[in-house]
């Protein structure tokens, strides 16, 4: 079966320090990889994906991700923290040998930058 | 540029009250999507519209109905609301090509339903 799994309910990180978001997947075919991020009362936006080509994604906002397909990972990074930063992260997959093409999301990470 | 528009923004129901989330987007995108989300559990599909005319089940379907207006327009009805649909809604929409669709998703600001 598909699956996310974003293994820290919260992550707390110092400003400047770089910080990590973890994410891990199950699919039986190749994998299509996101992150969104979701501001305090607002809808997702779209940080980066992962279809093909150079394992290291980068995105909006400084963000970038590694895909590592036999840690079946795609870990979001960022090499200095921001205040701005703190966010509910969102990892989401999508099989792309599944015929039910619909994106499976992981339960979300709080990410919380301490001045 | 509006994007992706969801009203209202907040409502409050009493149990078996019926409702309409209303969603339009100005993207020109062919699909459109509405989801729960609930604190620890993600995003769940309720429904979503790959193209005008089409509505598909999503993971959790059951106590709701949607319409694909128009390719604007996608609306999500609760018939009988209960509090078990107490969540957040959102929308979203994407321009979408079938199975090699590696689009993202654009969201609305999301709809926040209470059933008493």
């Amino acid at each position: 079966a598909q699956s996310v799994a974003q293994p820290e309910d919260q992550v707390n990180v110092a400003e400047g320090n770089p910080l990590t978001v973890k994410c891990t997947y199950s699919v039986s075919g190749n994998p299509y990889l996101f992150w969104y991020v979701q501001y305090p009362n607002r809808g997702l936006q779209f940080l980066l994906k992962y279809i093909t080509g150079d394992n290291l994604v980068k995105g909006s906002y400084g963000f970038e991700a590694e895909f590592n397909k036999s840690q079946t990972s795609f870990h979001l990074k960022k090499p200095s923290a921001l205040v701005s930063d703190s966010a509910l992260y969102f990892c989401a997959v999508r099989d792309m040998g599944d015929s039910n093409y619909q994106l499976i999301w992981g339960a979300g990470t709080k990410l919380i930058i301490k001045p | 540029n509006a994007g992706v528009t969801q009203t209202p923004k907040f409502q409050v129901l009493k149990t078996g009250q019926s409702m309409t989330l209303q969603c339009a987007q100005d993207m020109n995108h062919n699909s459109m999507y509405w989801y729960r989300q609930d604190p620890g559990m993600g995003l769940r599909l309720i429904y979503y519209s790959a193209s005008e005319g089409t509505t598909d089940k999503g993971e959790v379907p059951n106590g709701y109905n949607v319409s694909r207006l128009n390719k604007r327009e996608f609306s999500l009805r609760l018939e009988s609301a209960a509090p078990s649909q107490t969540s957040v809604y959102f929308c979203a929409s994407k321009q979408a090509s079938g199975r090699v669709d590696t689009g993202e998703l654009f969201f609305g600001e999301g709809s926040r339903l209470t059933v008493l």
